[in-house]
């Protein structure tokens, strides 16, 4: 069975500095696709970022970006530029390539980002 | 270009009635799964169903718990019998198959 682990449950930033949530999985698999999703207080589950696992660059989306270490199996998020905004759950997933069937979703628990002003 | 909508947004029953959750999937999505988030935990998966078609369950609890995607209409949830352990937010997803899945903003039900 595939776990997500996210070791940290809350981290704080300046507004405007960088910050790094990390993740680790554990998967047989060796396709797969793992994900960032952001829920505000709003509790709307956004998605923030993919990473295709085949894919050796790591993605990037404006002022968020991955660390995809796969050997490693891990998968962190580096925000630059904090804004006020960013404030969030910040959920780690992870889903194999097969797709669809019972091929969803597998969530860390979660890191509670807080910005400081 | 409507996302997955669901509704109601809140939902409050006493001990013993039904909750009815229903989710509307992205145009062209067949796939759609069902997540309960517990306060100040991640999202757990429920159920996955296509079209008139419960694929995976194995996350819902045997009793009291179903859902449905009929060939017309929405996806529907179904709690009976609530309890105040049912409190929780119910996510509904949808996808096209490999890749993301896309969110509704969920369903807020409160058991008292």
């Amino acid at each position: 069975a595939q776990t997500v682990t996210q070791s940290q449950p809350e981290m704080s930033v300046q507004e405007a500095e960088t910050v790094t949530l990390s993740c680790t999985y554990d998967t047989s698999e060796s396709d797969y696709y793992l994900f960032w999703y952001k829920q505000p207080p709003s509790r709307q589950m956004i998605l923030v970022i993919r990473q295709e696992a085949y894919k050796q660059q790591n993605a990037t989306e404006n002022r968020f970006s991955v660390n995809f270490q796969k050997a490693a199996k891990s998968f962190s998020l580096k925000i630059s530029d904090s804004q006020l905004g960013d404030a969030a759950m910040y959920f780690c997933a992870y889903r194999p390539y097969s797709g669809g069937g019972a091929d969803g979703l597998t969530f860390g628990k979660g890191t509670h980002l807080i910005i400081q002003p | 270009n409507a996302g997955v909508m669901q509704n109601p947004r809140h939902l409050v029953r006493r001990r013993g009635q039904e909750a009815r959750l229903r989710c509307s999937p992205m145009k062209g999505h067949s796939h759609v799964y069902w997540y309960r988030q517990l306060p100040e935990e991640g999202l757990k998966f429920m159920v996955y169903l296509q079209k008139e078609n419960i694929i995976d369950e194995s996350g819902m609890p045997k009793e009291r718990f179903s859902a449905e995607f009929p060939k017309e209409g929405p996806s529907i949830l179904r709690i009976q019998q609530v309890v105040r352990g049912d409190s929780a937010a119910y996510f509904c997803a949808s996808s096209q198959g490999p890749g993301e899945l896309f969110f509704g903003e969920g369903s807020r039900l409160t058991v008292l």
